[in-house]
């Protein structure tokens, strides 16, 4: 059965801080690790990883992906308030490319 | 980036009735559309998978006939929630994957009274 383990599972930091989401995962025929923002609605797309070692950045946010030890670090640089969210990790496998999620790390910014 | 679109954005139902709920790809041509529940601080959890023309596939513990799927097509998939009860309660996502990415609808807030 697909796996996606994230922690920490909440965080609280102030802002201008930076912070590091990790996703570990288990999955049968791995086709790519995604990263999504959830504030009060539907999940937003935030990066889709592929390949290890190849760095994507947006903005503040910026993540990478190990294929080897199976993990993705998802960094927020100098956060601010409307960081504040849920960040969720998905791994695309199988046939379908079925989304398998982890439980999210509830993301809190302090003024 | 692609669209999604689900109706309606919110429904409140009496228990016992059935509640249909649309997703739309917008501008791109879905060959499978998934089907997710979300409770409360929880994370999404896989309903069922929807293949244009072909039955759904339901992930394990999902009752096929409670949650009817039709993906009638490459644009529209419908999950029919019958004979709702309070427990069904919870906010409803579709995603459309299109051939390298997976987009989301705004979901549908559903309440059983």
């Amino acid at each position: 059965e697909d796996k996606v383990v994230q922690s920490p599972l909440s965080l609280v930091v102030h802002e201008g801080d930076t912070v590091t989401l990790n996703c570990s995962y288990e999955v049968t025929n791995f086709r790519s690790l995604l990263w999504y923002k959830q504030e009060k609605k539907a999940p937003t797309f935030l990066f889709m990883l592929t390949s290890s070692g190849i760095e994507k950045k947006s903005g503040r946010l910026s993540s990478i992906l190990d294929k080897k030890e199976l993990f993705s670090i998802l960094n927020i640089t100098a956060t601010q308030t409307g960081d504040s969210a849920i960040y969720l990790c998905a791994v695309s496998g199988g046939s379908n490319y079925k989304l398998t999620f982890g439980k999210g790390t509830l993301l809190t910014v302090n003024p | 980036g692609a669209v999604v679109s689900q109706h309606p954005s919110r429904v409140i139902c009496k228990s016992g009735t059935s509640v249909k709920i649309e997703c739309r790809s917008l501008d791109f041509q879905a060959t499978t559309m998934f089907w997710y529940r979300q409770f409360p601080k929880k994370s999404l959890m896989l309903m069922a998978t929807s293949n244009e023309g072909s039955k759904a596939t339901y992930e394990q513990g999902v009752e096929k006939d409670k949650f009817l799927i039709n993906h009638a097509s490459l644009t529209l998939s419908t999950l029919t929630v019958t004979s709702a009860h309070p427990e069904d309660s919870s906010f409803y996502i579709c995603s459309a994957r299109s051939d390298t990415e997976q987009y989301f609808g705004p979901g549908t807030r559903l309440t059983v009274t």
